[in-house]
């Protein structure tokens, strides 16, 4: 079934480290997006690619940054996680068609990641 | 201008009930009104979507009902379960194709 994976599910680092969380997606679809959602909230759009096209958030800090190598890989990278950081990490993807415009978005599972 | 209002932020119901959802928005560049449903632990699935020049679309027990003039859309759950308790998100679609989330209403459905 094509769908949109994302590992870890679970992702525990420590105050400082570097931690990168990676995303897939068997749906070859040309817009990949990066949100963060913390408890009993609703997702927080961190950044998204459009094909190799980066276009970062306004509010989202420097501490996140994020790889896409070809159409079916995204990776978000922690630079130096802090306790804020702690929250569950979604990807999602979508296909942008010309004339149409860009249809739903399908999440992955999500990763939650811990910060000690 | 770019806000989706959502309500209520819980709700419960009895099994067999029909809990409805609400959603209020400004932007008229909106062009896009999907619901996710998000289970615990779980990333959004999205449950079902409707375009403005529509004003009602159902699929299977889930309904949404959209008042283009007064700027609402709502979801409705018919024959609610205990499996659909879960946090239920809508969203839209602006002119820059991002979605716009609602706060998010968790429902719970008792046996």
């Amino acid at each position: 079934d094509a769908m949109v994976i994302q590992n870890p599910r679970y992702q525990v680092t420590q105050f400082g480290k570097p931690v990168t969380l990676s995303c897939s997606q068997t749906l070859n679809h040309n817009v990949m997006y990066w949100y963060q959602q913390k408890s009993s909230q609703a997702p927080k759009l961190l950044f998204h690619y459009y094909d190799k096209d980066f276009n970062n958030e306004a509010d989202t800090p420097d501490n996140f940054q994020s790889r896409r190598p070809n159409t079916s890989f995204c990776f978000l990278d922690i630079r130096s996680p802090g306790l804020g950081d702690a929250a569950m990490y979604l990807c999602a993807t979508s296909r942008d068609l010309v004339g149409t415009g860009r249809e739903t978005q399908y999440f992955g599972p999500g990763t939650r990641l811990l910060v000690l | 201008q770019q806000q989706v209002k959502q309500s209520p932020q819980s709700l419960i119901v009895q099994k067999g009930g029909i809990p409805i959802i609400n959603c209020a928005y400004e932007n008229t560049a909106f062009d896009y009104f999907p619901w996710y449903q998000q289970f615990p632990g779980k990333g959004p699935a999205l449950l079902i979507a409707i375009r403005p020049d529509v004003s009602e679309k159902k699929e299977g027990r889930f309904t949404i009902s959209f008042n283009k003039s007064a700027k609402q859309f709502s979801l409705h759950i018919m024959d609610s379960q205990p499996g659909d308790s879960a946090t239920y998100f809508c969203a839209a679609r602006g002119a820059t194709n991002k979605l716009i989330f609602g706060t998010g209403t968790l429902l719970a459905v008792q046996p």
